[in-house]
Protein backbone atom coordinates (compact mmCIF):
# COMPACT_ATOMS: atom_id res chain seq x y z
CA UNK A 1 0.00 0.00 0.00
CA UNK A 2 1.71 3.52 -1.14
CA UNK A 3 2.32 5.50 1.92
CA UNK A 4 2.55 9.30 2.39
CA UNK A 5 5.78 10.11 4.69
CA UNK A 6 5.80 12.68 6.67
CA UNK A 7 9.11 14.08 8.98
CA UNK A 8 9.86 15.23 11.14
CA UNK A 9 7.07 13.25 13.46
CA UNK A 10 7.60 15.79 15.92
CA UNK A 11 9.09 19.14 15.94
CA UNK A 12 9.68 21.80 18.73
CA UNK A 13 10.13 25.25 17.95
CA UNK A 14 10.78 28.87 19.84
CA UNK A 15 7.94 31.13 19.06
CA UNK A 16 8.82 33.77 16.10
CA UNK A 17 11.56 30.81 14.18
CA UNK A 18 10.78 29.23 11.15
CA UNK A 19 10.03 25.77 10.60
CA UNK A 20 9.35 23.73 7.86
CA UNK A 21 7.61 20.13 7.88
CA UNK A 22 8.21 18.07 5.13
CA UNK A 23 5.96 15.18 2.95
CA UNK A 24 7.22 12.84 0.65
CA UNK A 25 3.97 11.93 -1.15
CA UNK A 26 2.77 9.49 -3.37
CA UNK A 27 4.35 9.45 -6.75
CA UNK A 28 1.54 8.95 -9.14
CA UNK A 29 -0.87 10.98 -7.32
CA UNK A 30 -1.72 14.66 -8.63
CA UNK A 31 -3.23 16.29 -5.81
CA UNK A 32 -1.72 17.80 -2.79
CA UNK A 33 -3.36 19.25 0.42
CA UNK A 34 -1.52 20.27 3.98
CA UNK A 35 -4.79 20.19 7.04
CA UNK A 36 -3.46 20.78 10.37
CA UNK A 37 -5.55 19.14 13.85
CA UNK A 38 -5.35 21.24 17.01
CA UNK A 39 -5.70 18.79 19.94
CA UNK A 40 -8.72 18.20 20.54
CA UNK A 41 -10.40 20.15 18.13
CA UNK A 42 -11.55 19.41 13.96
CA UNK A 43 -9.16 18.57 11.28
CA UNK A 44 -8.81 21.94 9.01
CA UNK A 45 -7.60 22.33 5.49
CA UNK A 46 -4.93 24.64 4.99
CA UNK A 47 -3.82 24.79 1.64
CA UNK A 48 -4.15 22.45 -2.11
CA UNK A 49 -1.83 22.17 -4.82
CA UNK A 50 -1.98 20.67 -8.16
CA UNK A 51 -0.40 21.17 -10.93
CA UNK A 52 2.60 22.87 -9.23
CA UNK A 53 0.42 25.36 -7.86
CA UNK A 54 -1.72 26.33 -4.91
CA UNK A 55 -5.42 25.68 -6.35
CA UNK A 56 -7.03 26.66 -3.07
CA UNK A 57 -6.48 28.04 0.63
CA UNK A 58 -8.13 28.83 3.59
CA UNK A 59 -8.72 31.68 5.83
CA UNK A 60 -5.65 30.22 8.14
CA UNK A 61 -2.94 30.05 5.33
CA UNK A 62 -1.96 33.49 5.54
CA UNK A 63 1.34 35.14 4.70
CA UNK A 64 3.05 33.50 7.56
CA UNK A 65 2.61 29.70 5.62
CA UNK A 66 4.14 28.98 2.23
CA UNK A 67 4.23 25.38 0.46
CA UNK A 68 6.26 24.74 -2.24
CA UNK A 69 7.57 21.37 -4.48
CA UNK A 70 11.22 22.02 -4.20
CA UNK A 71 12.33 19.06 -5.77
CA UNK A 72 9.58 17.64 -7.98
CA UNK A 73 8.64 15.47 -5.32
CA UNK A 74 8.73 16.26 -1.67
CA UNK A 75 6.29 18.91 -0.76
CA UNK A 76 6.68 21.01 2.60
CA UNK A 77 4.79 23.67 4.24
CA UNK A 78 6.80 26.57 5.87
CA UNK A 79 5.55 28.53 9.09
CA UNK A 80 8.01 31.67 8.52
CA UNK A 81 7.57 33.07 12.16
CA UNK A 82 5.49 30.53 14.62
CA UNK A 83 3.14 31.36 17.04
CA UNK A 84 2.25 29.57 19.97
CA UNK A 85 -1.26 29.33 18.42
CA UNK A 86 -0.17 26.89 15.30
CA UNK A 87 0.82 24.03 17.95
CA UNK A 88 -1.14 21.27 16.11
CA UNK A 89 -0.62 18.12 14.33
CA UNK A 90 -0.33 18.76 10.81
CA UNK A 91 -1.03 16.41 7.94
CA UNK A 92 -0.22 16.27 4.49
CA UNK A 93 -2.51 14.32 2.20
CA UNK A 94 -2.41 12.96 -1.34
CA UNK A 95 -5.18 12.20 -3.59
CA UNK A 96 -4.75 10.28 -7.17
CA UNK A 97 -7.61 12.44 -8.72
CA UNK A 98 -10.33 14.82 -7.63
CA UNK A 99 -13.24 13.08 -5.45
CA UNK A 100 -11.08 10.14 -4.48
CA UNK A 101 -10.34 9.01 -0.90
CA UNK A 102 -7.05 10.79 0.31
CA UNK A 103 -3.83 9.00 1.87
CA UNK A 104 -2.89 10.94 4.77
CA UNK A 105 0.44 10.62 6.44
CA UNK A 106 0.90 10.13 9.90
CA UNK A 107 1.59 13.76 10.78
CA UNK A 108 3.96 15.72 12.39
CA UNK A 109 3.51 17.05 15.65
CA UNK A 110 4.53 20.76 15.94
CA UNK A 111 4.55 22.36 19.04
CA UNK A 112 5.47 26.30 19.68
CA UNK A 113 7.00 27.27 23.08
CA UNK B 1 -24.43 23.85 14.01
CA UNK B 2 -21.42 23.10 11.61
CA UNK B 3 -20.54 21.41 8.61
CA UNK B 4 -19.98 18.10 9.16
CA UNK B 5 -20.97 17.29 12.77
CA UNK B 6 -20.92 13.64 14.28
CA UNK B 7 -23.05 12.07 16.83
CA UNK B 8 -22.66 10.66 19.41
CA UNK B 9 -19.63 12.21 20.81
CA UNK B 10 -18.33 9.37 22.35
CA UNK B 11 -19.56 5.78 22.04
CA UNK B 12 -18.78 2.56 24.33
CA UNK B 13 -19.95 -0.33 23.20
CA UNK B 14 -19.02 -4.25 23.65
CA UNK B 15 -17.06 -6.43 21.41
CA UNK B 16 -19.11 -8.19 19.19
CA UNK B 17 -21.56 -5.34 19.34
CA UNK B 18 -22.47 -3.27 16.38
CA UNK B 19 -21.50 0.86 15.88
CA UNK B 20 -23.21 3.49 14.39
CA UNK B 21 -22.37 6.64 14.06
CA UNK B 22 -24.18 9.81 12.52
CA UNK B 23 -22.71 12.83 10.56
CA UNK B 24 -24.64 15.61 9.25
CA UNK B 25 -23.93 18.52 7.04
CA UNK B 26 -25.25 21.95 5.42
CA UNK B 27 -24.11 22.47 2.45
CA UNK B 28 -24.45 20.33 -1.20
CA UNK B 29 -21.51 17.82 -1.65
CA UNK B 30 -19.77 15.49 -4.27
CA UNK B 31 -19.06 13.21 -1.64
CA UNK B 32 -18.88 11.99 1.69
CA UNK B 33 -16.02 10.03 3.19
CA UNK B 34 -15.17 8.45 6.45
CA UNK B 35 -11.97 8.41 7.96
CA UNK B 36 -10.79 6.45 11.00
CA UNK B 37 -8.05 8.31 13.40
CA UNK B 38 -6.20 5.90 16.25
CA UNK B 39 -5.16 8.11 18.83
CA UNK B 40 -2.23 10.55 17.91
CA UNK B 41 -1.83 9.03 14.64
CA UNK B 42 -2.80 10.39 10.78
CA UNK B 43 -6.14 9.65 9.38
CA UNK B 44 -6.93 6.23 7.47
CA UNK B 45 -9.40 6.55 4.98
CA UNK B 46 -12.29 3.92 5.81
CA UNK B 47 -15.02 4.47 2.71
CA UNK B 48 -16.20 6.84 0.23
CA UNK B 49 -20.20 7.58 -0.85
CA UNK B 50 -20.76 9.66 -3.74
CA UNK B 51 -23.69 11.45 -3.48
CA UNK B 52 -25.87 9.73 -5.93
CA UNK B 53 -25.44 6.60 -3.85
CA UNK B 54 -27.72 5.89 -0.60
CA UNK B 55 -25.70 3.14 0.36
CA UNK B 56 -22.14 1.25 0.13
CA UNK B 57 -20.28 -1.47 1.75
CA UNK B 58 -17.07 -2.61 2.43
CA UNK B 59 -16.09 -5.25 4.47
CA UNK B 60 -17.86 -4.93 7.97
CA UNK B 61 -18.76 -1.38 7.34
CA UNK B 62 -21.74 -0.38 5.56
CA UNK B 63 -22.49 3.43 4.79
CA UNK B 64 -25.83 5.81 4.15
CA UNK B 65 -26.24 8.56 2.56
CA UNK B 66 -29.82 10.84 2.88
CA UNK B 67 -28.99 13.87 1.15
CA UNK B 68 -32.68 14.76 1.67
CA UNK B 69 -31.46 14.83 5.32
CA UNK B 70 -27.94 15.82 4.61
CA UNK B 71 -26.72 13.20 6.66
CA UNK B 72 -24.92 9.91 6.85
CA UNK B 73 -24.15 7.34 9.02
CA UNK B 74 -21.56 4.38 9.47
CA UNK B 75 -22.53 1.03 10.67
CA UNK B 76 -19.26 -1.11 11.95
CA UNK B 77 -20.60 -4.71 12.83
CA UNK B 78 -19.14 -6.60 14.88
CA UNK B 79 -16.91 -4.47 16.33
CA UNK B 80 -13.64 -5.39 17.72
CA UNK B 81 -11.15 -4.12 20.48
CA UNK B 82 -9.24 -2.94 17.25
CA UNK B 83 -11.64 -0.71 16.16
CA UNK B 84 -11.00 1.61 19.17
CA UNK B 85 -10.37 5.08 17.34
CA UNK B 86 -11.87 8.16 16.37
CA UNK B 87 -14.28 8.40 13.53
CA UNK B 88 -14.53 11.17 11.14
CA UNK B 89 -16.63 12.22 8.59
CA UNK B 90 -15.69 14.35 5.86
CA UNK B 91 -17.39 16.59 2.78
CA UNK B 92 -16.32 17.58 -0.83
CA UNK B 93 -18.64 19.99 -1.33
CA UNK B 94 -20.30 21.11 -4.93
CA UNK B 95 -18.40 24.21 -5.92
CA UNK B 96 -15.58 23.67 -2.88
CA UNK B 97 -12.67 22.01 -4.93
CA UNK B 98 -11.35 18.86 -3.82
CA UNK B 99 -10.39 19.70 0.12
CA UNK B 100 -12.75 18.07 2.65
CA UNK B 101 -14.85 19.90 5.52
CA UNK B 102 -14.08 17.27 8.55
CA UNK B 103 -16.75 16.81 10.92
CA UNK B 104 -16.09 17.10 14.82
CA UNK B 105 -15.57 13.01 15.64
CA UNK B 106 -17.14 10.29 17.09
CA UNK B 107 -14.67 8.31 19.74
CA UNK B 108 -15.67 5.27 19.74
CA UNK B 109 -14.05 2.98 22.71
CA UNK B 110 -14.73 -0.97 22.18
CA UNK B 111 -14.62 -2.91 25.25
CA UNK B 112 -13.55 -7.29 25.71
Amino acid sequence: EPEVTQTPSHQVTQMGQEVILRCVPISNHLYFYWYRQILGQKVEFLVSFYNNEISEKSEIFDDQFSVERPDGSNFTLKIRSTKLEDSAMYFCANQPRGRFGYTFGSGTRLTVV
Amino acid sequence: SQQGEEDPQALSIQEGENATMNCSYKTSINNLQWYRQNSGRGLVHLILIRSNEREKHSGRLRVTLDTSKKSSSLLITASRAADTASYFCATSSSGGGNKLTFGTGTQLKVEL
